[in-house]
């Protein structure tokens, strides 16, 4: 089973600010297989990453992902008051067939 | 629009039984896989298991694997997670949510049902 390690485990940062989150995979991943989710408060998830790094539908351009092999990173180029929320990496493979999920990236307003 | 709704969360017993329903509406159902995807209070999100549109392929979790089982009625828009020999760790919230393309990733999530294990 591919665990994967979200950093930090609280971000606080402004309005304005850059936001660099980290999910780390204790085997090496597919980028096709993996994505980034936005949580808030009483709300389900919410895709805004998949691939590594395409945009879901709708999600503005300040949200972008990178990374491959065990390291991926979703970057907010300049966070507005909406962005702060939980913020969990998934990913899935075939050999076998398994889905997790990291443990979230809680961003918080500093 | 496409909707997700579960059902059937409660409080039972350690060992006892358990079975959840998802009503989906505004799609296609027999033509999408879904996922059953559980949250503890106040902690992140873990995969429970997944079923293809026609029901021929099913994937859990180690940690339910062997006590829950997933299923779908495409006649009546429906998927199940039947939960056996139910463990206070299993006390969470359980979302249903629809996989994105041939994908495994989530586009639609229900709004969750939830289920408390405890004596």
């Amino acid at each position: 089973e591919i665990v994967l390690t979200q950093s930090p485990g609280t971000l606080s940062l402004s309005p304005g600010e850059r936001a660099t989150l980290s999910c780390r995979a204790s085997q090496s991943v597919t980028s096709d297989y993996l994505a980034w989710y936005q949580q808030k408060p009483g709300q389900a998830p919410k895709l805004l990453i998949y691939g590594a790094s395409n945009r879901a539908t709708g999600i503005p351009d300040r949200f972008s992902g990178s990374g491959s092999g065990t390291d991926f990173t979703l970057t907010i180029s300049r966070l507005e008051p909406d962005d702060f929320a939980v913020y969990y990496c998934q990913q899935y493979g075939s050999s076998p067939p398994m889905c997790s999920f990291g443990q979230g990236t809680k961003l918080e307003i500093k | 629009q496409v909707q997700l709704v579960e059902s059937g969360g409660g409080v039972v017993q350690p060992g006892r039984s358990l079975r959840l329903s998802c009503a989906a509406s505004g799609f296609s159902f027999s033509s999408f896989g879904i996922h059953w995807v559980r949250q503890a209070p106040g902690k992140g999100l873990e995969w429970v298991a997944v079923i293809s549109n026609d029901s021929k392929n099913k994937y859990y979790a180690d940690s339910v694997k062997g006590r829950f089982t997933i299923s779908r009625d495409n006649s009546r828009n429906t998927l199940y997670l039947q939960m056996n020999s139910l463990r206070p760790e299993d006390t969470a919230v359980y979302y249903c949510a629809r996989l994105y393309g041939g994908t495994w990733f989530v586009d639609y999530w229900g709004q969750g049902t939830l289920v408390t294990v405890s004596s």
